[in-house]
C-alpha cells in the first residue's frame, strides 16, 4: 500500500497527558498536511510542511501543538496537556509541491477524557 | 464571513435526479477550487478539480464564477453511491486548502 499512513488510528487518552501522532506521506510527496475534523464540519487546516520547512501554521493553533518533519519525510504532531476540546480526528494529507491535490490518510481519532 | 461557505443540507434525493450544490468563498484572491467527497467515516477524496472555464467529469459538472465568487457542482442521474458529503475546497496562492463545512447528500430508491 503505497497511500498516507497514519499511526495510531485511535488514541484514548485523559486530560492533560500529552499525545503524539505520526504520519507516512505518500513517498514522492514533498508537501505535508495535517488538518483536524469535529463532527459535521469540515477539515480544519493546522499546519504543512514543504520538506523539512513548516511553512504555514494556522492561527488557531494553540501553543500546546507542535509539528515536525525531521527528514521531509514521516511528520509527527504532538498535542501537551490534552484538553477534552482537541477531541477529534487528526487528518494528514500529502499533495506534489506542483499540484495541490490532496492525499489523505485514515485519520487518527483522539478521545480526550 | 467564513472563508468557504456551503448550505450543509440535508439533500434528499432519489435516484436519478439532479441535484446542485453551490459553494462562496471570501478571499478573492483564491486561485485554486476543487471539490472533494467524503464518505461516513472515511477520509476525504479529490472528486475534481473546477477550472475557470467549467469542467465534466462523467454525471459530474463544475462551475466557477470568479466574478461572484461562487464555486458549483452539479450532479445528474443520481445513485446510490453518491450518497456522501461534498467539500467545497479553496486556496490562495501559497497557502493550504480551505475546506468548507460540507454538503450532505442522500440518494434513496
Amino acid at each position: 500500500d503505497t497511500g498516507v499512513s497514519q499511526d495510531p488510528r485511535h488514541k484514548i487518552t485523559k486530560r492533560g497527558q500529552n499525545v503524539t501522532f505520526r504520519c507516512d506521506p505518500i513517498s514522492e510527496h514533498n508537501r505535508l498536511y495535517w488538518y483536524r475534523q469535529t463532527l459535521g464540519q469540515g477539515p480544519e487546516f493546522l499546519t504543512y510542511f514543504q520538506n523539512e520547512a513548516q511553512l504555514e501554521k494556522s492561527r488557531l493553533l494553540s501553543d500546546r501543538f507542535s509539528a515536525e518533519r525531521p527528514k521531509g519525510s514521516f511528520s509527527t504532531l504532538e498535542i501537551q496537556r490534552t484538553e477534552q476540546g482537541d477531541s477529534a480526528m487528526y487528518l494528514c494529507a500529502s499533495s506534489r509541491w506542483s499540484d495541490e491535490k490532496l492525499f489523505f490518510g485514515s485519520g487518527t481519532q483522539l478521545s480526550v477524557l | 464571513r467564513k472563508e468557504v461557505e456551503q448550505d450543509p443540507g440535508p439533500f434528499n434525493v432519489p435516484e436519478g435526479a439532479t441535484v446542485a450544490f453551490n459553494c462562496t468563498y471570501s478571499n478573492s484572491a483564491s486561485q485554486s477550487f476543487f471539490w472533494y467527497r467524503q464518505d461516513c467515516r472515511k477520509e476525504p477524496k479529490l472528486l475534481m478539480s473546477v477550472y475557470s472555464s467549467g469542467n465534466e467529469d462523467g454525471r459530474f459538472t463544475a462551475q466557477l464564477n470568479r466574478a461572484s465568487q461562487y464555486i458549483s457542482l452539479l450532479i445528474r442521474d443520481s445513485k446510490l453511491s453518491d450518497s456522501a458529503t461534498y467539500l467545497c475546497v479553496v486556496n490562495q496562492a501559497g497557502t493550504a486548502l480551505i475546506f468548507g463545512k460540507g454538503t450532505t447528500l442522500s440518494v434513496s430508491s
